[in-house]
């Protein structure tokens, strides 16, 4: 069954608002990569995560990991229209194997211009 | 550039046809990945390459396999396609190591008549 649970499932956004997708899982994870896949494109590595209450920050991203390595979030501060796409949470040690991909169900963002 | 190619783009396939999707890989990396994407779902995970070493997740039908001939090529074979099978393929790699975020190619959508 999903073992990283991803919410909310949809966010649709004014342009210039801030959006947030929160992630969890029921293990502790080892680490957490986030990827982000545009209509009609393909998965893109955007970071991983791999220490306890780690934050990172790519421009208007930022990427957190909880103190417990379970849960992460990725918030997106003053949204632009080019933001849209669905971003997905991933565990990279599913099954404890290292590099299999288990994704969050992945939250779709919309943006209105 | 170094990238993952896939092909076709897109394949139309009769019920119960086998079908060959082909991807290809110019980053030298060990590790390949064949996911399988439904509309608005999360890409799940069917199998993956370890250099040779092929490993199967265990929800993956026996009707698809896998074939790595080189470290550059990795195929995808559908023995006998059903309607539930139309979705989005997608193949990635990964260098094993301390990051081994995955790069995916454009994906190969695939639909069965």
């Amino acid at each position: 069954g999903q073992q990283v649970m991803q919410i909310p499932q949809y966010q649709h956004v004014q342009e210039g608002e801030d959006f947030t997708t929160y992630c969890n899982s029921s293990t502790t994870l080892s680490n957490i990569q986030w990827y982000k896949q545009r209509p009609g494109g393909h998965p893109v590595f955007l970071i991983q995560l791999v220490k306890s209450g780690e934050v990172k920050k790519q421009k208007r991203l930022t990427f957190q990991f909880g103190e417990a390595k379970k849960n992460s979030s990725l918030h997106i501060t003053a949204t632009q229209t080019t933001d849209v796409g669905t971003y997905f949470c991933a565990d990279p040690n599913y099954g404890g194997s290292q590099g299999n991909l288990i994704f969050g169900k992945g939250t779709k963002l919309s943006v209105k211009p | 550039d170094a990238m993952v190619i896939q092909n076709p783009r897109y394949q139309v396939t009769q019920f119960g046809k086998p079908v060959t999707l082909s991807c290809s890989q110019t980053l030298n990396h060990n590790v390949m990945y064949w996911y399988q994407q439904k509309s608005s779902q999360a890409p799940k995970l069917l199998f993956h390459y370890y250099d040779k070493d092929f490993n199967n997740e265990a929800d993956t039908p026996d009707n698809f396999q896998s074939r790595r001939p080189n470290t550059s090529f990795c195929f995808l074979d559908i023995r006998s396609p059903g309607l539930g099978d139309a979705a989005m393929y997608l193949c990635a790699t990964s260098r094993m190591g301390v990051r081994y975020e995955q790069y995916f190619g454009p994906g190969t959508r695939l639909t069965v008549t």
